[in-house]
């Protein structure tokens, strides 16, 4: 099993400029989520997804949009990229009958928005 | 006022030290807690589930009062390799998963 895989792992975006992040899991999770996290501020949650075609907002949601219209797949959609979208992005998943509830993260994107 | 909170460190010690974080969340209704272990420019990943009677696997020891609303972490004879960012995470039901903001452990030969 490949697990949790992210690309792009680096992107420098213009300010204004859109991009989707792409995130893939193969462990059959139900759960999907989104985060950024920015130095001091921990991991904040964007966007989740509980199935397929089911999505919700986390947050911090505002300048991103998510969809999930299989199991496997969760992108991540900037609409406008700003500079204070400038973070580390990782896409996580969770399985409701893992043992804990354990998420497991993708390597992460790492965005600098100009 | 955060709802994990944790001293963000960093804490540097020598080969063989025993180590302890702290951290405490404010929902009293939170459900699981976990140890999360980041190393630089990596993903987290889970270094141990948190349980109401405390517990241990090897060098590292979690403890959980809810009382107190408290989690901590021992780590003793500290290695280099455990150099990293502990974050302490709470799930607050369902999927609803808080974290820490971490805190920075050096370990020095």
């Amino acid at each position: 099993n490949a697990g949790v895989t992210q690309t792009p792992k680096f992107q420098v975006l213009k300010t204004g400029q859109s991009m989707t992040l792409q995130c893939a899991q193969d462990m059959n999770h139900e759960y999907m989520s989104w985060y950024r996290q920015d130095p001091g501020m921990g991991l904040r949650l964007i966007h989740y997804s509980v199935g397929a075609g089911i999505t919700d907002q986390g947050e911090v949601p505002n300048g991103y949009n998510v969809s999930r219209s299989t199991t496997e797949d969760f992108p991540l959609r900037l609409l406008s990229a700003a500079p204070s979208q400038t973070s580390v992005y990782f896409c996580a998943s969770m399985s409701p009958a893992g043992a804990n509830n354990e998420q497991f993260f993708g390597p992460g994107t790492r965005l600098t928005v100009l | 006022r955060k709802e994990v909170e944790q001293d963000p460190g960093p804490f540097n010690v020598p080969e063989g030290a025993t180590v302890a974080f702290n951290c405490t969340y404010s929902n009293s209704a939170s459900q699981s807690f976990f140890w999360y272990r980041q190393d630089c420019r990596k993903e987290p990943k889970l270094l141990m589930s948190v349980y109401s009677s405390g517990n241990e696997d090897g060098r590292f020891t979690a403890q959980l009062n809810r009382a107190s609303q408290y989690i901590s972490l021992l780590i003793r004879d500290s290695k280099l390799s455990d150099s990293a960012t502990y974050l302490c995470v709470v799930n607050t039901g369902g999927f609803k998963t808080i974290f820490g903001a971490g805190t920075r452990l050096f370990v020095k030969a």
